[in-house]
């Protein structure tokens, strides 16, 4: 199989709070790991493209700033989103493939709630 | 750019059939179908590259016409199970990966 980890699950905490997403391969070794965010009852929307080693690929409208990916490893990726506000609170979901015409395989996803 | 899903929503009674289709204005590279689970992450069904191509996963099978701009997700004899949210996924040429807006399936006992 091809099991994609993601931690936390939830994280709930005040405004201007950093908060760090952990997306592992956990059987098999991601050329490209994915960052999405998705809001109730929306398509996933994709943030960036990360590649191991270099820096990743923002979309249109997403600042770099704020949401800050290092794609340290083959099998690790993080998105850590700097000095969070309400609006900021959104599922986000990491995925992961081992090439380019691959399937993405999804972690579980992270519920982040900016009080 | 965003590939066209419909309808947007459908209701079966289980063991009824149903077909979503996904369709871009321009030649793809391949396209992918996920069904998502609410709260859940998004599940891989299938990927189709070629124009013409056809694939089965169970009662759940997928079309992707000769122009390759046009995909069809077959679901056969549904089951309570298949609820969710079907979404294609669509690649252009030289273009990155874009999720369709989505297809919510409700299976009703």
């Amino acid at each position: 199989g091809a099991v994609v980890s993601q931690h936390p699950s939830w994280v709930i905490c005040k405004s201007g709070t950093s908060v760090k997403i952990e997306c592992r391969s956990l059987d098999f070794q991601a050329t490209t790991m994915f960052w999405y965010r998705q809001f109730p009852k929306q398509s996933l929307m994709l943030m960036a493209t990360s590649n191991e080693g270099s820096k990743a690929t923002y979309e249109q409208g997403v600042e770099k700033d704020k949401f800050l990916i290092n794609h340290a490893s083959l099998t690790l990726s993080t998105l850590t989103v700097t000095s969070a506000h309400p609006e900021d609170s959104s599922f986000y979901i990491c995925s992961a493939r081992r090439g380019a015409n691959q399937p993405q395989h999804f972690g579980d996803g992270t519920r982040l709630s900016i009080l | 750019q965003q590939p066209v899903q419909s309808p947007q929503a459908v209701i079966l009674r289980e063991g009824e059939d149903a077909v979503i289709n996904c369709s871009s204005s321009k030649a793809l590279y391949s396209v992918h179908w996920y069904r998502q689970k609410h709260g859940e992450a998004p599940v891989f069904l299938m990927i189709l590259l070629k124009g013409g191509e056809q694939k089965g996963h169970e009662k759940i099978s997928a079309s992707f016409n000769e122009k390759k701009q046009q995909s069809s997700l077959y679901l056969t004899a549904s089951q309570l199970s298949y609820s969710g949210t079907y979404f294609c996924g669509t690649i252009e040429y030289g273009q990155n990966f874009v999720f369709g807006p989505g297809t919510r399936l409700s299976v009703l006992p």
